[in-house]
């Protein structure tokens, strides 16, 4: 069964430092998404991607947060300058369709970024 | 004020027990998901909802969208079933794909 798979599984870094995480969506999906999650509290989201655009972001996603689709399989989250409070687990998670299809979400595993 | 509220927060159980896990909205929605969270942090789809009854196996939600409220029962509950369990909508604005989550329900199924 296909499934949204992400790279690292764990990343430690250092504060100040850029990270990468990387994401391969299911094949033949069309809209993407970052999530993360501070540990002890509940999934946030930060980014959705469609079309090769960013569709909606939050307020989380401020300028150090950037999203790209660099091929025809990746979606990657980059973090320019990380600080201590980026330390969370972060989803990426695609669908086929948004609101006109059945618009259902399928997660990848995480990639838990430690800052120190 | 959360948008979406899951009850109870923490559920302990026994082995074969009926159990239930309530989430309650205050937004309209165009579908409700509900996920499943292992202690590794990865997150499973269990269901997509818009509207009355799904089961998949030992798993049945239902959703009420007139007074938004959605119920996720699993029956015979086995401690392989011990996960948090998260509500999260998907709120209806044209071309907002985002979902918004609760959360989460803590189940612990004792042997």
């Amino acid at each position: 069964e296909p499934e949204v798979t992400q790279t690292p599984s764990h990343q430690v870094t250092q504060m100040g430092q850029e990270v990468i995480l990387r994401c391969v969506p299911i094949s033949n999906h069309l809209y993407f998404y970052w999530y993360r999650q501070i540990l002890g509290q509940k999934v946030e989201f930060l980014v959705s991607f469609y079309n090769n655009e960013i569709s909606e972001k939050s307020e989380i996603f401020d300028d150090q947060f950037s999203v790209e689709r660099p091929d025809g399989s990746n979606f990657t989250l980059k973090i320019r300058s990380t600080k201590l409070e980026d330390s969370a687990m972060y989803f990426c998670a695609s669908s086929v369709l948004g609101s006109s299809g059945t618009g259902e979400q399928f997660f990848g595993p995480g990639t838990r970024l430690t800052v120190l | 004020k959360n948008e979406v509220e899951q009850s109870p927060q923490n559920l302990t159980a026994q082995e074969g027990e009926f159990i239930t896990i309530n989430c309650s909205y205050s937004v309209g929605i165009s579908a409700l998901h509900w996920l499943q969270q292992h202690p590794g942090g990865g997150i499973v789809s269990l269901f997509m909802l818009s509207s009355g009854k799904k089961k998949h196996g030992r798993l049945i939600a239902t959703i009420n969208i007139q007074e938004k409220h959605s119920s996720l029962h699993i029956t015979a509950s086995h401690p392989r079933d011990s996960a948090v369990y998260i509500c999260a909508v998907r709120i209806s604005n044209f071309g907002n794909e985002k979902l918004t989550f609760g959360t989460g329900t803590r189940l612990t199924i004792i042997p």
